[in-house]
């Protein structure tokens, strides 16, 4: 079956760097684009980045833009994020979804189980 | 930027009812729009996308419905397994920004 999971979450320091990576597999890996969105602890759902199927196109949220990087391993079928410079407000549950879309709608089917990251000194 | 607006942020009803959700965007979005069941410690649910397309699996108990800017998420009679945080997504901004409501959490009375 379609299965994401998600790994490299834990606890960094305000301004430090880590690396987020999303493992597919039941799916064509390479035919699909990727997200990244989170969950930061109490509150709503914010998405984060998206990479084209082949890696062509990214595009991020203004809250990440230019301190996070989407990539993509289409020999590995793994997803990853680059957190540098991070901040206190980006603790939260990173979860990665397959991009789905038909006639201009998109939509994120399916999630993994999410990995957390905590940003604290 | 387009903002989504649902409500009620929280709900409280029995097992058996009916229960609607609504979800406002800031502008027209024709029907871009879908919803989903996220439930603590879990991985997010697809219900519904492109307004009122049932995802494959979902029980037809759930129904979704509108254009434009307003949308309702329906669940007809409501279920144990049903009580969990919605959320509606609008993708019209896409590939550069796709948002999502605040959430309406739906807990048993």
């Amino acid at each position: 079956q379609v299965q994401l999971v998600e790994s490299g979450g834990g606890v960094v320091q305000p301004g430090r760097s880590l690396r987020l990576s999303c493992a597919a597999s039941g799916f064509n890996f390479r035919t699909y684009g990727m997200h990244w969105i989170r969950q930061a602890p109490g509150k709503g759902l914010e998405w984060v980045a998206v990479i084209w199927f082949d890696g062509t196109n990214k595009y991020y949220a203004d809250s990440v833009k230019g301190r996070f990087t989407i990539s993509r391993d289409n020999y590995k079928n793994t997803l990853y994020l680059q957190m540098n410079s991070v901040r206190a407000e980006d603790t939260a549950v990173y979860y990665c979804a397959r991009k789905l879309a038909v006639r201009g709608n998109n939509w994120f089917d399916p999630w993994g189980q999410g990995t957390l990251v905590t940003v604290s000194s | 930027d387009i903002q989504m607006t649902q409500s009620p942020s929280s709900l409280s009803a029995s097992v058996g009812a009916r229960v609607t959700i609504t979800c406002r965007a800031s502008q027209d979005i024709s029907n871009y729009l879908n919803w989903y069941q996220h439930k603590p410690g879990k991985a997010p649910k697809l219900l519904i996308y492109a307004a009122s397309s049932l995802q494959i699996g979902v029980p037809s108990r759930f129904s979704g419905s509108g254009s434009g800017t307003d949308f309702t998420l329906t669940i007809s009679s409501l279920q144990p397994e049903d009580f969990a945080t919605y959320y509606c997504q609008q993708s019209y901004s896409a590939p550069r920004m796709y948002t999502f409501g605040q959430g309406t959490k739906l807990e048993i009375k």
